[in-house]
């Protein structure tokens, strides 16, 4: 069973820090990854995505891929109370197989 | 907003009977899938559609049928809804051409079984 595995926090971070997420896959077929940030009741919506090894930055966010290692991270920087949600870590091996992590939950305290 | 539109929003209904959960979409995506969202299980995929008619299980499909007779509508249906079927079912589009992997999900339909 191939499986996408994120501790399920909660991750508590003060205001202004950095929230670091991770992720760890075993499908060492998988291509793509993507995190996605899902707010208590609404659907999950697409945030990052990342193909290669290294890291990807859009504004606040950096994704980072280490295939050696099949893990994948999320850093939030300057994290603000609105950042407070949980994260799905997924994975993609091409077809149709998106597999979701069960997600982690970020607090960050004003 | 990739224009996706699920239908009940929430329903409870009792075990045995059969449910129909729509998804609608406006914007003429190929691929279309229902995900179930448990605690503790994340999102897993039911059955998804890579076209009209064409129709494909997931990792969960069992107790569960789909049907797409139009592009913009895909039918997710629970023939004898049991109460381990209670969760929370988001529709999904992949926007772009071919499966990337990028899923752009629909509000959700809450399930209660009794």
């Amino acid at each position: 069973q191939k499986e996408v595995e994120q501790n399920s926090g909660p991750l508590s971070v003060p205001e202004g820090a950095i929230a670091s997420l991770n992720c760890t896959y075993s499908d060492r077929g998988s291509q793509s990854f993507f995190w996605y940030r899902q707010y208590s009741g609404k659907s999950p919506e697409l945030i990052m995505f990342i193909y290669s090894n290294g890291d990807k930055e859009d504004g606040r966010f950096t994704a980072q891929l280490n295939k050696a290692s099949q893990y994948v991270s999320l850093l939030i920087r300057d994290s603000q109370p609105s950042d407070s949600a949980t994260y799905l870590c997924a994975s993609h091996t091409g077809g149709f197989k998106t597999i979701f992590g069960a997600g982690t939950r970020l607090f960050v305290k004003a | 907003d990739a224009g996706i539109t699920q239908s009940p929003r929430h329903k409870v209904t009792e075990t045995g009977t059969p449910v129909t959960l729509r998804c609608h979409q406006t914007e003429n995506h190929r691929y279309m899938y229902w995900y179930r969202q448990d605690p503790g299980h994340g999102l897993r995929l039911i059955h998804y559609s890579y076209g009209v008619k064409d129709t494909d299980k997931g990792e969960v499909s069992d107790g569960y049928s789909v049907s797409r007779s139009k592009t913009e509508d895909f039918l997710l249906t629970l023939e004898s809804a049991t109460s381990s079927q209670t969760s929370v079912y988001f529709c999904a589009i992949s926007p772009r051409q071919g499966n990337t992997g990028e899923l752009f999900f629909g509000e959700g339909s809450r399930l209660t079984v009794l």
